[in-house]
């Protein structure tokens, strides 16, 4: 079975312009996540979608937003880059039910310059 | 609000010795707790999940436990290798959705 996979693995960017990130889930996993690692605040919740719809939100400005395809693949995208938006963003899937452990399987990550 | 510590930062042990690496939080009402394994520069692997009704988990030479009272969770770590350098994150999940508030990791150096 395939892992979660993430791409670009690397993105150089300059301040001002707009960056889209894609996750694909493990096979069947309908619930994907989003996190922000930088060396400062560690690793931060950016957003949770489950069929679609945002169920949960971290809190970060309106600059971050996702979105998810009905395949459970999830996109993020972040407008007008500052530096600090410099890090490395992971993704995680996994499969939510009563009585299943929610264990969550992450990517390899996209790492993201702002220059 | 939920805040996960992890002390120390980092921690260097020679080869072969078993040791303890710890983690608090300050809501006792989680859902979960889950240990992670990072490599330099790689995504997350999950090692261990421990429900809320359980009091630890094991998993070869690794073994979690779980003090929901006191906001404490202990991952041990048996007969150490080199290979288990990385660094390791505990998180919490407060409900069945996927939020994870994580801790800021401690970075294990085992020496040959």
């Amino acid at each position: 079975k395939a892992g979660v996979t993430q791409t670009p693995r690397y993105l150089i960017k300059t301040r001002g312009q707009q960056v889209t990130l894609s996750c694909s889930p493990i096979s069947g996993h309908r619930s994907v996540s989003w996190y922000q690692q930088t060396p400062g605040q560690g690793l931060q919740f950016l957003f949770e979608y489950f069929s679609e719809t945002q169920r949960n939100k971290g809190n970060f400005p309106g600059r971050f937003s996702g979105r998810q395809f009905s395949n459970s693949r999830s996109e993020m995208n972040v407008s007008t880059l500052e530096l600090g938006d410099s890090a490395l963003y992971l993704c995680a899937s996994s499969l939510i039910g009563r009585g299943i452990q929610n264990i969550q399987y992450f990517g390899a990550g996209t790492r993201l310059s702002v220059l | 609000k939920q805040e996960v510590t992890q002390i120390p930062a980092a921690l260097s042990v020679p080869e072969g010795e078993n040791l303890v690496l710890n983690c608090s939080f300050t809501d006792s009402a989680i859902y979960n707790l889950q240990w992670f394994r990072q490599d330099p520069g790689k995504g997350l692997t999950s090692l261990l999940l421990i429900q809320s009704s359980q009091r630890e988990q094991t998993s070869g030479r690794l073994n979690a436990s779980l003090d929901k009272s006191s906001g404490r969770s202990t991952l041990y770590i048996a007969a150490s290798q080199p290979g288990d350098s990385a660094t390791y994150l505990c998180a919490v999940s407060t409900g069945a959705n996927s939020k994870l508030t994580f801790g800021k990791g401690i970075t294990l150096s085992v020496r040959p």
